[in-house]
This record gives C-alpha cells, structure tokens and sequence, in this order.
C-alpha cells in the first residue's frame, strides 16, 4: 500500500521569502509523484510530476521538487513566495504503471505574509 | 479548450436523504475519476471509469454510494441515503487515458445536517 506524509498542515513565510513544503512517501513500487495546488473553491492543479529520469523537476508558477529516493522525499520549494502563491498544496503518489490511481497526502496550507 | 464542469456546486441536504452529483469531463477523454474530499484531508479516490467500464470502485461504500457513466461521457454519483460523515467535497477529474495527467472540476461541497 501506498502513503504520503505531509509534515506541516499550515506553513507561513514572507513574501519573498523560500517556501519549503516537506512530502514523504511509502511505496512498495517505483512511484511516480506529484504536488498539486489548489485555491480556495476551486479544484486541484497540476503543479509538477516525477515519473522516471531527472530527478529534480521543474513545474509551474516557479516551483520545483526532488525525488530523493534515499530519503522517500519529495520536497516543494520556490525561492521565491508571492502573495499570489496562499494555496492549499497536495502531494500525491501513485504506482509507475499502476493505472493512474492517485494517493494524497492530508495537505499544507501556505499563508503569504508582507 | 472546455475543463471539467460539475455541478451543483453546493448541496445541502438532511441526513437520510438522497443526492446526485453530475460530472462532464473534457471532451476526448477516456478516463474518469470521483474523488471524496473531507475538510482537512486529501482527496480519496472513490471510482475511476474507463469509457463506461468501472476499473476501480474499491473504496466506494457501495452499501449508498453508487456511480454510472453511460455512453462513456457524463457521469453520475449518487448517495441513498446520505449520512453526517458525507459531508465532504466531491471531486471529479478526468484524464486522457489512464496513464495521463488528471484534471480536476472544481467540485461540489455536500453538507448533510
């Protein structure tokens, strides 16, 4: 069975400031992993994936993460925060080949402060 | 290029009562999800289509949850009868294939009192 951890349910920075959103996961299968962010009544966007070769992944809106399959992490940051960047942010796994199924973790709010 | 649409967007019902949730995903695409989320959860995989044939329903509480998606198009979710632990927004995504990337509707939020 899979899992993801998201430590931190709500994390605030400057803006300006790193944002640092923290995922580990628990997978018996090579995974693929995803971080998702979603706005207030809106759905889920994709933000960035992971499924085979580099291991460092760009995404959009200026964020990126690493697969460090030593640690079973797959960090988000963005050097950078906006204001615009508030959002509830989601990590997901699912198996490489595995029909697509998505796994979530139980999410991090990101709060922008001046 | 038309995302997913759901509708209604917000739904407020009495426990015992039933409810229906219709999902139209993005034209072309094959694969269609319902996704069950709890206030201060992720989102929980509840049904995942392929055209019209079901390829995972195992954590559907089949006992008053139920899902169709005829023609392999629209879809519907239903609840008879609905419980307070029901509360949630329910998500709908779909994909191209199933090995795609999802995209998500933005979802309906189901109060039951």
């Amino acid at each position: 069975a899979q899992s993801v951890t998201q430590l931190g349910s709500h994390v605030s920075v400057s803006e300006g400031a790193l944002v640092l959103l923290r995922c580990n996961y628990s997978s018996s299968v090579p995974p693929y992993l995803f971080w998702y962010v979603q706005y207030p009544n809106q759905g889920l966007q994709l933000l960035l994936k992971y499924t085979t070769g580099a291991t460092l992944v760009k995404g959009i809106n200026g964020f990126e993460a690493e697969f460090k399959k030593s640690e079973t992490s797959f960090h988000l940051t963005k050097p950078s925060a906006h204001m615009s960047d508030a959002a509830e942010y989601f990590c997901a796994v699912s198996d490489a080949g595995g029909g697509n199924k998505l796994t979530f973790g139980t999410g991090t709010q990101l709060k922008v402060e001046l | 290029e038309a995302g997913v649409a759901q509708s209604p967007r917000y739904k407020i019902i009495e426990k015992r009562q039933s409810v229906a949730f219709w999902c139209n995903p993005i034209s072309g695409h094959a694969t269609l999800y319902w996704y069950q989320q709890i206030l201060g959860q992720g989102p929980k995989l509840l049904i995942q289509f392929q055209n019209n044939g079901v390829v995972d329903d195992s954590q559907l509480p089949k006992d008053r949850f139920s899902a169709e998606r005829l023609k392999g198009v629209d879809s519907t979710l239903k609840i008879q009868p609905a419980k307070l632990e029901d509360s949630a927004v329910y998500l709908c995504a779909s994909s191209l294939d199933y090995s795609y990337e999802q995209y998500f509707g933005p979802g309906t939020r189901l109060t039951v009192t």
